[in-house]
């Protein structure tokens, strides 16, 4: 299995555009994690999906960031208007089994000036 | 709430064994988890315990679990310039959201 994909791997954008980061899970996972990682807060968890349906979004920053999960290979996390603040790396991970191993993503590395 | 505890750093010489140590609040978590991060690259799993086990052995890796102290630890035997990388230690039920650490950063020097 070619594992968590993420896309894209870098992503440079001017402060007020809207960013777009995409994930593809492992396929037969039933659980999708977004996550921010940063050195000021370490890595923190924004939102996670259950067969599709978002279970928990409290760690969604605020209204500028929201997450889709439209079908079971495929997800988005979107932030509009971006800010400096936003930058950050962002990981992407699935599970699916009741020991609930997570599998994530390389990341995408966001800059926003 | 949860709340999940690392030290931030450790540095070994290459050949030693390492010992991280983790502690953590959540009594209910049914497994405990080690991640490895690498330089620009996701969190890797190492390896996990079940929260009833007090040891777990796998090659290099040790993991030592009190549960009565909610305290985890990681050995890895005969240390490697390779395994020099950031540690997380994580907690969780079944499934859900997982609890990690703010990570050690493991340093491996000659």
């Amino acid at each position: 299995d070619a594992g968590v994909i993420q896309s894209p791997r870098h992503e440079v954008t001017e402060m007020g555009q809207e960013v777009t980061l995409r994930c593809k899970p492992i396929s037969g996972h039933n659980s999708l994690f977004w996550y921010r990682q940063t050195m000021m807060r370490g890595l923190e968890l924004l939102i996670y999906f259950n067969n599709n349906v978002p279970i928990d979004d409290s760690g969604m920053p605020e209204d500028r960031f929201s997450a889709k999960m439209p079908n079971a290979s495929f997800s988005t996390l979107k932030i509009q208007p971006s800010e400096p603040r936003d930058s950050a790396v962002y990981f992407c991970a699935s599970s699916f089994d009741t020991k609930n191993i997570q599998y994530f993503g390389a990341g995408t590395r966001l800059s926003v000036l | 709430g949860e709340d999940v505890e690392q030290s931030l750093f450790l540095s070994v010489r290459e050949g030693d064994s390492s010992v991280i140590n983790c502690t953590y609040t959540d009594s209910s978590s049914t497994y405990l988890y080690w991640y490895k991060q690498e330089p620009g690259a996701g969190l890797q799993l190492l390896t996990y315990i079940f929260s009833n086990m007090d040891m777990k052995q796998d090659q290099r890796l040790t993991v030592l679990l009190n549960k009565k102290d909610k305290h985890l630890s990681l050995r890895i035997a005969d240390t490697q310039t390779g395994d020099s990388a950031i540690y997380f230690c994580a907690e969780g039920s079944s499934w859900g959201k997982l609890q990690f650490g703010a990570g050690t950063q493991v340093v491996v020097t000659p």
